[in-house]
């Protein structure tokens, strides 16, 4: 597509359930980095896809956070278990080359509620 | 490790008043640079970025960065701002050449513009 697409938009649940984000980054992009930005903060790195090498997960901050990307496409994002302090807006990026020469070009985001 | 500080979490400026906003890396080696700009309810744009070369990057809508090695900063400036240019702005450092390993943007906490008319 023409650009990152994160969906949903917006997701509120309650805690404890679990929750997936959807990614589809720019077709022919090969990176693929999903960040956290919450209330007052900067981006926190989460997770960093190269192609079909194995993803660097050194960002997600608890063992109820995993990604996935099939097909070296379309990214999921999973929490489970989810907590208050898990509330947040996810941001995927994608970038065509790894060392990002290019820069990042950032989906919308989700705005996830944990109530 | 990379880390960027924007000291000035909120300025306030009059519509057509010059801009700088302050960005100050710590990184080991010459660095990538970036500014990004997010309005509400928005993902990141990307206004401009610095590799190698010119220390005076040109962006979009009218924006411009100087990159000073001794300052370690790299601070975004516009001479007249506009309303529309509310937002806030993020600026970022990537690691030059990470070879083997994983590449990502770490970002300062941001500076939120309000413009007055």
């Amino acid at each position: 597509g023409a650009g990152v697409s994160q969906s949903p938009s917006n997701k509120v649940t309650e805690k404890g359930k679990d929750v997936e984000l959807r990614c589809d980054p720019i077709s022919g992009h090969t990176a693929l980095y999903w960040y956290r930005q919450s209330l007052g903060q900067g981006l926190e790195f989460l997770i960093y896809f190269q192609g079909n090498s194995a993803p660097d997960k050194s960002g997600l901050p608890s063992d109820r956070f995993s990604a996935e990307r099939t097909g070296g496409s379309v990214s999921t994002l999973t929490i489970q278990r989810t907590q208050q302090e898990d509330s947040a807006v996810y941001l995927c990026a994608s970038s065509f080359r790894d060392r990002g020469t290019y820069g990042y070009t950032f989906g919308s985001g989700t705005r996830l509620t944990v109530v | 490790a990379q880390s960027v500080t924007q000291p000035d979490i909120h300025i306030t400026v009059s519509e057509g008043a010059s801009l700088e906003l302050r960005c100050n890396y710590s990184y080991g080696a010459t660095p990538y640079l970036f500014w990004y700009v997010q309005s509400p309810g928005q993902g990141l744009q990307l206004l401009l970025k610095y590799f190698s070369g010119d220390t005076l990057v040109q962006g979009i809508k009218g924006f411009e960065a100087e990159f000073k090695r001794s300052q370690s900063s790299f601070n975004l400036r516009k001479p007249s701002v506009h309303w529309s240019d509310a937002a806030e702005y993020f600026c970022a450092v990537g690691a030059r050449d990470s070879g083997a390993g994983s590449y990502q943007l770490t970002f300062g906490k941001g500076t939120k513009l309000s413009v007055i008319p």
